[in-house]
Parts: C-alpha cells; structure tokens; sequence
C-alpha cells in the first residue's frame, strides 16, 4: 500500500498570505490528523476528521481550518500567516477515528515545511 | 499544550547498550503511543499500549504502562546506529484528541 503522501513538501510564503496544504491518507483510512511541530511548542494536534467531519480541534486559532472529502482526502488552510506559522506540519491517517474501542496507530507522511518570512 | 513528558530529554549510548525513556501524563487515557522520528521527517509508529494493557512487546522494544503512576516506559535493547532518532510518547484521552510529549534525543554512538 502506498504512504501517507503530503503535498508540497516545501513552501515558502510572506506574512499575511494563505495557504493550503494537501493530504491523501493510505488507502481505507478514513481518519486524517493534522498536526503542526516547531522546536519551541514541539508536535501539536490542529485537528482530527473523519468521513468528512471534523471530530475533534485542538487549541489553535481560528485561522487554522481543515477540510475533508468523500475520498478521505484533506486539506487544512491557514489564513493571515504570522512568522510563528513556520513549522513543519504533518498529516496523519489511520483506519479508526479517536475514541473508538481499538484506536489504531497513526501512519505519518512525511510533513510540509512552511516558511513564513 | 503538552500532556506527556517524555525523560530523559536527551540520552547517548553505545551500540549494543540498552535505552529506557520515560513518559509520564496528567490525565486519563484510552491508550498511550510510541513514535520514532527521524531528523524533521515524519513520524514512525512503534507500539500502541491500551490502558487496561501493563506491557508489550514488539522485537527489540518493550513498553510498560502504568497507570497508577501515570507513566510509560520504552526500553530498547541491543540498541544499534540506525535507533539514533527522536522518540515520542502520544495519549490518546479520554476527550478523544492525541497529545504529544516534547521527545527523547536517543543517540546510539557505533
């Protein structure tokens, strides 16, 4: 089965822009995670979706928002970028949703670096 | 926020010794994690420990869990070059949302 895959791999983007980034999970997972790492705060969870719903949030402004298609595909928007939105952002899928009784192990892909000058 | 705390933050050993790194959290949880990450790539998921589970096993790694204490071990063994990475330790609570911890520098010296 292929990977996560996470498109671009590198941005760089000047204050005040937006951007999207792009996520398709392994094929039959239907929960997608995102996740934003810096070395100050380390890995951060941004959001969970699953069957097109987003199920839970974590604390992050409301510029930060996400997406999901029928296809389990996701995407997640930052509006207004700040310097401090530079990071690495990672995307995770795995077959169950959070809180279910057997909560699978999330398979990473390989992040977007953001640059935010 | 960060819920776990992984300990030590860094640790250097010779190839062949063992690694242990602690985790410990604040709050309850459905299951607790394992991940190694490579120099800024993604992150590889080693064992998932539910919370009514004491120990598993998977080759070389041995996480323990406990839950009166609030806290996990990994305990690597017969480390090797290739172990060299970050590991983090992720709770999954009860209010369903995953929380990572700030990581373990492990670097296997050959």
């Amino acid at each position: 089965k292929a990977g996560v895959t996470q498109t671009p791999r590198y941005l760089i983007k000047t204050r005040g822009q937006q951007v999207t980034l792009s996520c398709s999970p392994i094929s039959g997972h239907r929960s997608v995670s995102w996740y934003q790492q810096t070395p100050g705060q380390g890995l951060q969870f941004l959001f969970e979706y699953f069957s097109e719903t987003q199920r839970n949030k974590g604390n992050f402004p409301g510029r930060f928002s996400g997406r999901q298609f029928s296809n389990s595909r996701s995407e997640m928007n930052v509006s207004t970028l700040e310097l401090g939105d530079s990071a690495l952002y990672l995307c995770a899928s795995s077959l169950r949703a959070s809180g279910e009784s057997y909560r699978d192990e999330q398979y990473f892909g390989p992040g977007t670096r953001l640059t935010v000058t | 926020s960060q819920q776990g705390e992984e300990d030590p933050q860094a640790l250097s050993i010779q190839e062949g010794e063992n690694a242990t790194m602690n985790c410990s959290y604040k709050t309850s949880i459905n299951n607790l994690q394992w991940y190694r990450q490579n120099s800024g790539r993604g992150l590889v998921h080693l064992i998932l420990i539910r919370s009514n589970e004491r120990e598993k096993h998977s080759g070389r790694l041995r996480v323990t869990l406990d839950t009166s204490k609030k806290s996990s071990s990994l305990l690597i063994t017969a480390s090797r070059a290739a172990d060299t990475a970050s590991y983090f330790c992720a709770t999954e609570r009860n209010n369903n949302d995953m929380r990572f911890g700030a990581g373990t520098r492990l670097t296997v010296k050959p």
